[in-house]
């Protein structure tokens, strides 16, 4: 079974605009964390957002906030007020495994298109 | 800031050829990881070493093997390229202490053609 799930392969949205990219994940694990991350055209990863498993807020990061859902095992970034420059491949994954020992598994990632 | 390093950017190597892909990390950190991403297939986990000499395998091993001789440092070794190899390797690094929100550190991609 796939560690982690994203749905859209790709996703436009209007510059100024709120745009949600879906996430589910699975694990047995009680402790485990969610990270999301932007890959622009360049290549490289950038680190947006985390949540902890045992987090009972959502996570915020200025425009990026990760609205978690445990009993549905979903994990979603939420972008408000879209700029041109988010257009990039958004990448959720998730950490797993005890102590030193984690694992980090991806997604097939979501291409976001931000319409000017 | 961390910085993770990888030797080559493009590589074009032949069928059969043995491939070495290198990867440095200037910040101490215990786990190294080699993913490969695919267009549509996002990134897949090869090799995860979680400390010197250790290697655990990961989603996709097969035609690949690693090693960890120096905290420092993971190579990424394809003994016999095929053209199914063709794509792009990502290695990342953490620090496996200090919080489980750690994030994993990218460096900036190889892109592998075999040909």
């Amino acid at each position: 079974a796939q560690k982690i799930t994203q749905t859209q392969p790709g996703m436009f949205v209007q510059e100024k605009e709120a745009v949600t990219l879906d996430c589910t994940y699975d694990t047995s694990d009680q402790s485990y964390g969610l990270f999301w991350y932007k890959q622009p055209s360049s290549g490289e990863m950038i680190f947006l957002i985390y949540q902890g498993s045992y987090d009972e807020q959502n996570a915020t990061e200025g425009r990026y906030s990760l609205n978690f859902q445990k009993a549905r095992k979903s994990a979603n970034l939420v972008i408000s007020a879209s700029q041109l420059g988010d257009s990039a491949m958004y990448f959720c994954a998730m950490r797993e495994g005890p102590g030193n020992f984690n694992k980090f598994y991806f997604g097939s990632g979501t291409k976001l298109n931000v319409k000017p | 800031d961390v910085k993770v390093t990888q030797s080559s950017r493009y590589l074009v190597k032949r069928t059969g050829e043995k491939v070495f892909l290198e990867c440095v990390q200037d910040m101490d950190h215990e786990n190294m990881f080699w993913y490969r991403q695919d267009p549509g297939l996002g990134l897949r986990l090869i090799y995860f070493s979680y400390d010197v000499k250790m290697k655990e395998k990961g989603d996709i091993p097969e035609g690949y093997s690693v090693s960890r001789e120096k905290k420092e440092r993971f190579s990424l070794i394809l003994e016999s390229a095929s053209t199914n190899q063709t794509s792009m390797y990502l290695c990342a690094s953490r620090l496996s202490t200090g919080g489980f929100g750690n994030t994993i550190y990218f460096g900036e991609g190889s892109w592998l053609t075999v040909v």
